[in-house]
C-alpha cells in the first residue's frame, strides 16, 4: 500500500518557468513532509520540508505547499533553471510520542527535465 | 567534510555468497538507516538504529541484518543474497535533534545473479 504517491513520473519544463511538482498521501498521521533531489550516481538531498501546523514554506525558488484537508503537497519552483533537472521524491513522517523516529515514507519520485 | 560513505559502490554478485555493504558518517548522528529504491516504488525503509546497539526493522527487512557497534557505523547485511536484493542501497543519517532531514550516503548498486 503507497502512502505517499506522486502520480507523474515525469515533468518536462522550460527553463524560466514555473515547475510544479505534486505528492498526495493517505497516512493522516503524517505530520511532516519533505522534498528531496537527487541527481544520477548521487545520494538524495535535502531540499525542503513543512510542518502540518504550516500550508506553505519558502526557501528561495522553491516554495512548498500543504493542504491537509486534501492531504495533498507540492513543490513549485520559480523559476525553473537547467540545473534543477533531477528526480524528485516526496516523503513524510509521523511524529509519535515526543520522539522523531526518524522513518521517512518516500513517494515514487518525478523526474524533472528543464530545457534551456 | 560531513558526509555520509558507502562501499563498495557498486556490487555484482551471486545468489548465496554473503556480503556487507559499509556505511559510515562523521557527524556524530544518533540516527541511521537503511533504504533500499527500486523503480517505480520510490525509496523504502530496511533497517534503522536509533543509537548504539539499538536496532529495529524498516518496512522490507526480510533478507538482511544489520548492527551497530559504533556510532559512525552500520553496516547492512546480507547472509544469503538472492536476485530479488537486487536494487540501489542508500545509508542515512540525521542528529536526534533533527526533525527528519536525513544525509544519504552517495548509494551502493547491488546486483545478485
Amino acid at each position: 500500500d503507497q502512502q505517499v504517491k506522486q502520480n507523474s513520473p515525469s515533468l518536462s519544463v522550460q527553463e524560466g518557468r514555473i515547475s510544479i511538482l505534486n505528492c498526495d498521501y493517505t497516512n493522516s498521521m503524517f505530520d511532516y513532509f519533505l522534498w528531496y533531489k537527487k541527481y544520477p550516481a548521487e545520494g538524495p538531498t535535502f531540499l525542503i520540508s513543512i510542518s502540518s501546523i504550516k500550508d506553505k514554506n519558502e526557501d528561495g525558488r522553491f516554495t512548498v505547499f500543504l493542504n491537509k484537508s486534501a492531504k495533498h503537497l507540492s513543490l513549485h519552483i520559480v523559476p525553473s533553471q537547467p540545473g534543477d533537472s533531477a528526480v524528485y521524491f516526496c516523503a513524510a513522517s509521523a511524529y509519535a510520542g515526543g520522539t522523531s523516529y526518524g522513518k521517512l515514507t518516500f513517494g515514487q519520485g518525478t523526474i524533472l527535465t528543464v530545457h534551456p | 567534510e560531513a558526509q555520509v560513505t558507502q562501499n563498495p559502490r557498486y556490487l555484482i554478485t551471486v545468489t548465496g555468497k554473503k556480503l556487507t555493504v559499509t556505511c559510515s558518517q562523521n557527524m556524530n548522528h544518533e540516527y541511521m538507516s537503511w533504504y533500499r529504491q527500486d523503480p517505480g516504488l520510490g525509496l523504502r525503509q530496511i533497517y534503522y538504529s536509533m543509537n548504539v546497539e539499538v536496532t529495529d526493522k524498516g518496512d522490507v527487512p526480510e533478507g538482511y541484518k544489520v548492527s551497530r557497534k559504533e556510532k559512525r557505523n552500520f553496516p547492512l547485511i546480507l547472509e544469503s543474497p538472492s536476485p530479488n536484493q537486487t536494487s540501489l542501497y542508500f545509508c542515512a543519517s540525521k542528529s536526534a535533534d533533527s526533525y527528519n532531514e536525513q544525509f544519504f550516503g552517495p548509494g551502493t548498486r547491488l546486483t545478485v545473479l
